[in-house]
């Protein structure tokens, strides 16, 4: 059974770093693109970026990029999305998700649990 | 970036009622796009991909159509556990967006 289990929540201050994480299991996780999706309170889906583990591939979105990092370690099937400054915006639910592929198209097809970060001062 | 809009962002509807969100997009994106399905508190779901095909498990009362630059979702039959909120995504070009959502209310 394919699984994506996400960090716990996490709490932190303004200017302060955060790494969460994504354990992939019951599938290849190296052949597999994963990518990341920011929900906003009360707001819609927002994609952020996605990540090849195979050979740490990773496209991103061009409003997003250089204010977060995503990476991942193969030998354990976790991918990450890591920020060195945390600011009050960045408060939102992280989900990750793999992208499957049938015919020729793409889609995410399983999704962690998600990831609540709360940024306050 | 492409942006995608759908319509409505609201829907009343009632057990048993036909209804179509429409989601367009601002450049063709051939069938490159998929739905999705997202309650309070949870994870979305995938419901259809390549614009047309039903995910395994996915009932058949869900439908997809579309191509190029405009797709609709169409439940044909709602029963209750439809009520959610409803995203498409194109997959065509980097950044794969999502459209903004419908939230499908009971009336």
């Amino acid at each position: 059974e394919v699984q994506l289990v996400q960090s716990g929540a996490e709490v932190k201050k303004p200017g302060e770093s955060l790494k969460i994480s994504c354990q992939g299991s019951g599938y290849s996780f190296s052949d597999y693109w994963i990518g990341w999706v920011r929900q906003m309170p009360g707001k819609g889906l927002e994609w952020l970026g996605i990540l090849y583990p195979g050979d740490s591939n990773t496209r991103y979105s061009p409003s997003l990029q250089g204010q977060v990092t995503i990476s991942a370690d193969k030998p354990i099937s976790t991918a990450y999305l890591q920020w060195s400054s945390l600011k009050a915006s960045d408060t939102a639910m992280y989900y990750c998700a793999r992208v499957g592929s049938k015919f020729g198209y793409f889609y995410f097809d399983y999704w962690g649990q998600g990831t609540l970060v709360t940024v306050s001062s | 970036d492409i942006q995608l809009t759908q319509s409505p962002s609201f829907l009343s509807a009632s057990v048993g009622d036909r209804v179509t969100i429409t989601c367009r997009a601002s450049q063709g994106i051939s069938s490159y796009l998929a739905w999705y399905q997202q309650k309070p508190g949870k994870a979305p779901k995938l419901l259809i991909y390549g614009a047309t095909t039903l995910q395994s498990g996915v009932p058949s009362r869900l439908s997809g159509s579309g191509s190029g630059t405009e797709f609709t979702l169409t439940i044909s039959s709602l029963q209750p556990e439809d009520f959610a909120t409803y995203y498409c995504q194109q997959l065509d070009r980097y950044p794969y967006t999502f459209g903004q959502g419908t939230k499908l209310e009971i009336k």
